[in-house]
């Protein structure tokens, strides 16, 4: 397996643009988590679907931020309008029933 | 919500020597805590986890204890190398796969040669 999927690895863009982060999970994987790992904050849950369905957004920063899981192969994770504070490496995991989590290699956002 | 405070924050020790890395947790109903290490500029990579009918585990050089009545959970690295430096973070879930992962801060490890 190719593992957690994430793309892109990098992405610098302007304050107020739309920013799409996506991840494609583990296969037959049935969780899926949005991190945002920052220095002062460390690794933060944002949101995680179940099923496709998401359990628990109380993450989410503001309206700003909105996750979508339209089935269970693909996720997207979307800023609008980003802002330089959205700065940080998202990380996307997915995970089975009793097993462990396996993080994608992450996607470091910069907001200028 | 679960609350995962972490202990050092930095923690240096010379090669061959033990390092230990304490976390404790604050809801009653969590009962899977993993450690993962995190090499700069990559993503965490599970490395030993401990579900709360055990009291310990051991992998190699790499060993967890649980006190759940104390509500903490420590790593114990043997025989440190070089390789061992990293972030090292605990977590703590309600169970394992389907519910949200709670992170200690993280702990920086140097090993001195």
């Amino acid at each position: 397996d190719a593992g957690v999927i994430q793309s892109p690895r990098h992405e610098v863009t302007e304050m107020g643009q739309e920013v799409t982060l996506r991840c494609k999970p583990i296969s037959g994987h049935n969780s899926l988590f949005w991190y945002r790992q920052t220095m002062m904050r460390g690794l933060e849950l944002l949101i995680y679907f179940n099923n496709n369905v998401p359990i628990d957004d109380s993450g989410m920063p503001e309206d700003r931020f909105s996750a979508k899981m339209p089935n269970a192969s693909f996720s997207t994770l979307k800023i609008q309008p980003s802002e330089p504070r959205d700065s940080a490496v998202y990380f996307c995991a997915s995970s089975l029933a009793a097993h462990g989590y396996t993080f994608g290699s992450g996607t470091r956002l910069t907001v200028v | 919500g679960e609350n995962v405070e972490q202990h050092p924050s930095t923690l240096s020790v010379q090669e061959g020597d033990s390092a230990v890395i304490k976390c404790t947790y604050s809801d009653s109903a969590s009962n899977y805590f993993p450690w993962y290490k995190q090499e700069l500029g990559k993503r965490p990579q599970l490395i030993i986890d401990i579900r709360s009918n055990v009291g310990e585990k051991k992998d190699q050089r790499i060993a967890v204890t649980l006190n759940k009545t104390a509500k903490h959970f420590s790593l114990h690295i043997t025989e440190t190398q070089p390789e061992d430096s990293a972030v090292y973070f605990c977590a703590a879930s309600k169970g394992a796969g389907s519910y949200q992962l709670t992170f200690g801060k993280g702990t920086k490890l140097s090993v001195i040669p």
